[in-house]
């Protein structure tokens, strides 16, 4: 069984600032993790995958995420904020076997104030 | 190369109707998921097809919804008769063939826009 927690509902954080979210998770057999991000009125995209390679991955704009076995965590960060950073964020957690549907997280709403 | 497309963006039934909602993957992609979003609750996995055959269907609520995927094309997902309880946002999702046992390169599944169902 597999399971995400994201700490925080909703983040703000002002424009140029670290942007951190957190995700945690929970897998009976070697994970992959993932993050997906939400634009307004947009599908989910793929931020950043971990596949058992390296174990800090960097995405698209910015972002990066380092697995943390010891932790169980995957938490998300970006240096410095973007006003078009605004989204909802999305951790997942997939089994490495031949099924490969998602677990998600319940997500993380992020505001960047100017 | 187009992407997962879904149909409709938006529907609004009355509970006790039918609707059925399409999904359209990326083409030759042999992986097809539903998931489903309701307000305030996570995104969750109702079902995956490869190519036409149901793989897991673990995640569907009840059988008032049925999905199908004809000669492994697009999807289609219907609720009937849809309930209230029904209302959120339906994504679907493809993905190429998996890799086999032992091989690296897992690929992402890439996500349509969604489809919100109001059930009023």
């Amino acid at each position: 069984a597999q399971s995400v927690t994201q700490l925080g509902s909703h983040v703000s954080v002002s424009e140029g600032a670290l942007v951190l979210l957190r995700c945690n998770y929970s897998s009976s057999v070697p994970p992959y993790l993932f993050w997906y991000v939400q634009y307004p009125n947009q599908g989910l995209q793929l931020l950043l995958k971990y596949t058992s390679a390296a174990t800090l991955v960097k995405g698209i704009n910015g972002f990066e995420a380092e697995f943390k076995k010891s932790e169980t965590s995957f938490h998300l960060t970006k240096p410095s904020a973007h006003m078009s950073d605004a989204a909802e964020y999305f951790c997942a957690v997939s089994g490495s076997g031949s099924a490969r549907q998602l677990t998600f997280g319940s997500g993380t709403q992020l505001t960047v104030l100017p | 190369e187009a992407g997962v497309t879904q149909f409709p963006s938006h529907s609004v039934i009355e509970k006790g109707q039918t609707v059925t909602l399409r999904c359209d993957p990326i083409s030759g992609h042999d992986n097809l998921y539903w998931y489903r979003r309701v307000m305030g609750k996570e995104i969750k996995f109702l079902l995956h097809f490869v190519k036409e055959s149901k793989q897991d269907e673990s995640g569907m609520p009840n059988n008032r919804f049925l999905a199908e995927r004809t000669g492994g094309t697009y999807s289609t997902l219907k609720v009937q008769p849809a309930e209230l309880e029904d209302s959120g946002v339906y994504f679907c999702a493809s993905s190429p063939q998996a890799a086999h046992s032992g091989t690296p390169g897992w690929t992402e599944a890439f996500f349509g826009q969604g489809t919100r169902l109001t059930v009023v």
